[in-house]
């Protein structure tokens, strides 16, 4: 079946170190998304890419960074000048045409220790 | 970019309809609405989407007037299931125009 697989589900990161969020879509779909979740709260985007070595900041990108090397890959990575990282994030993924609408995959939750 | 404004909480009752109303009122022309229903720790789930008119597909229905700088999602008879959070999305998926995501809605359905 075709999805989104977002790994792990679950991920800890001490003091100043940087973590690597995965985002895979078989899809394929063109553009893809990062969301930052906090409870209570709607989602925020990190960054979204539309095609391949080519993305963009959204409104909250500080002390985050993506690549897009592969079209069905858009790995995040929270580094150490994020300090508060602790949150829902949730990839995205959607055929970069109008009126399609984003699928999504099932989040990875992030904690400090 | 396209701002959305929704009710923060609504309670309903099992077998009521429900309607969920989201104010966009800089919508651009080109621009699509786009609801979707999350569970707690789930990614959000598409549940329709609409330009002008109305959309309806098995789940629920989209009335949005013909100034678009507003939508209604409805939701025939609910269920006890149907106790989630609800956003409405504005904008162009895959355009250089960033989307923006509401604050949602929480909708609790009572037995």
């Amino acid at each position: 079946d075709g999805g989104i697989t977002q790994s792990p589900k679950y991920l800890f990161r001490k003091e100043g170190q940087n973590v690597t969020l995965s985002c895979e879509q078989n899809l394929n779909h063109d553009a893809m998304y990062w969301y930052r979740q906090d409870p209570g709260q709607g989602l925020r985007l990190i960054y979204y890419s539309q095609i391949v070595n080519d993305f963009q900041k959204g409104d909250i990108a500080e002390g985050y960074s993506v690549s897009r090397e592969k079209k069905e890959s858009f790995p995040l990575t929270v580094t150490s000048a994020q300090k508060n990282p602790t949150a829902f994030y949730l990839c995205a993924s959607t055929l970069a045409r109008a009126g399609q609408p984003q699928h999504f995959g099932d989040g990875t939750r992030l904690s400090i220790l | 970019l396209a701002k959305t404004t929704q009710p923060i909480s609504m309670d309903s009752y099992e077998g009521q309809e429900v309607n969920i109303t989201c104010s966009h009122n800089n919508i651009a022309t080109n621009d699509y609405i786009t609801w979707y229903q999350q569970f707690p720790s789930q990614g959000p789930r598409f549940i329709i989407q609409g330009y002008k008119t109305k959309v309806t597909n098995e789940v629920a229905s989209l009335f949005i007037p013909a100034d678009r700088k507003s939508s209604t999602l409805s939701l025939p008879r609910v269920s006890l299931s149907d106790t989630a959070v609800y956003y409405c999305l504005v904008g162009v998926s895959g355009s250089a125009r960033q989307l923006t995501f509401g604050s949602g809605t929480q909708l609790t359905v009572l037995p």
